[in-house]
């Protein structure tokens, strides 16, 4: 099956420091979604991405869908310490919604911690 | 806020005991889902339910079994489980509708079986 890999696995930074992190993959996905886990919580969806090339920002978060459609970033620039958390990017491949299953596989997350 | 919420939050049961989960969505979605998620592992998709019809079992164990009496409500039925099952259980929905596959995830249920 498809699978996403998600880097780096984790990141220490300082506050006020940007952040960037990838995920990758051999399939071409149709939409890219970026989700924040804090401890003890669900995914929070931060971003979706649905064209190629297509650029979004959400505050101090931006994310992009690669152009070759294989991937997508997700930056965050000026971080603060509320930013600590693991993020996970997540891919759709299929253009139509087969049965109504809108089936997404995840990456296996970067791990955010943030040095005051 | 989240508009998917999850019962209970913590559960510990033995191997031998039943048990279930609750999620329920307040957001007017047509689509929910049940999620694992395990300590340094993706999130495994479980099973979809679409219009309250089952779309989507992931060669999910027969311990596990879900129900999803409604759109709004959906079940996952726990019984004779292994301490491997360990794990947060996250509920989630989306709006099954044009191109968007946007989903909104619950806080989830940390299981531990002993």
């Amino acid at each position: 099956g498809q699978q996403l890999n998600q880097s780096p696995q984790s990141m220490f930074i300082q506050e006020g420091e940007d952040v960037s992190m990838n995920c990758t993959s051999s399939s071409i996905f149709n939409t890219w979604l970026w989700y924040k886990q804090e401890p003890g919580e669900g995914p929070v969806l931060l971003i979706a991405l649905y064209k190629a090339g297509e650029l979004t920002s959400n505050g101090r978060l931006t994310a992009q869908f690669g152009i070759t459609r294989k991937d997508s970033f997700l930056n965050i620039s000026a971080s603060i310490p509320s930013d600590v958390g693991i993020y996970f990017c997540a891919g759709q491949t299929s253009p139509l919604i087969i049965q109504g299953a809108q089936k997404l596989v995840f990456g296996q997350g970067t791990r955010l911690t943030i040095n005051p | 806020e989240t508009g998917v919420t999850q019962t209970p939050r913590h559960l510990v049961m033995g191997m031998t005991n039943k048990k279930s989960l609750k999620c329920e969505q307040h957001l007017g979605h047509n689509a929910m889902y049940w999620y694992k998620q395990s300590a340094k592992k993706p999130l495994e998709l479980m099973f979809v339910y679409n219009f309250k019809e089952q779309t989507e079992n992931n060669s999910v164990p027969s311990r596990f079994s879900p129900e999803c009496p409604n759109s709004s409500h959906l079940f996952l039925h726990l019984h004779t489980l292994q301490p491997e099952d360990s794990a947060l259980y996250l509920c989630a929905s989306s709006q099954v509708a044009g191109e968007t596959y946007e989903q909104y995830f619950g806080p989830g249920t940390r299981l531990t079986v002993t």
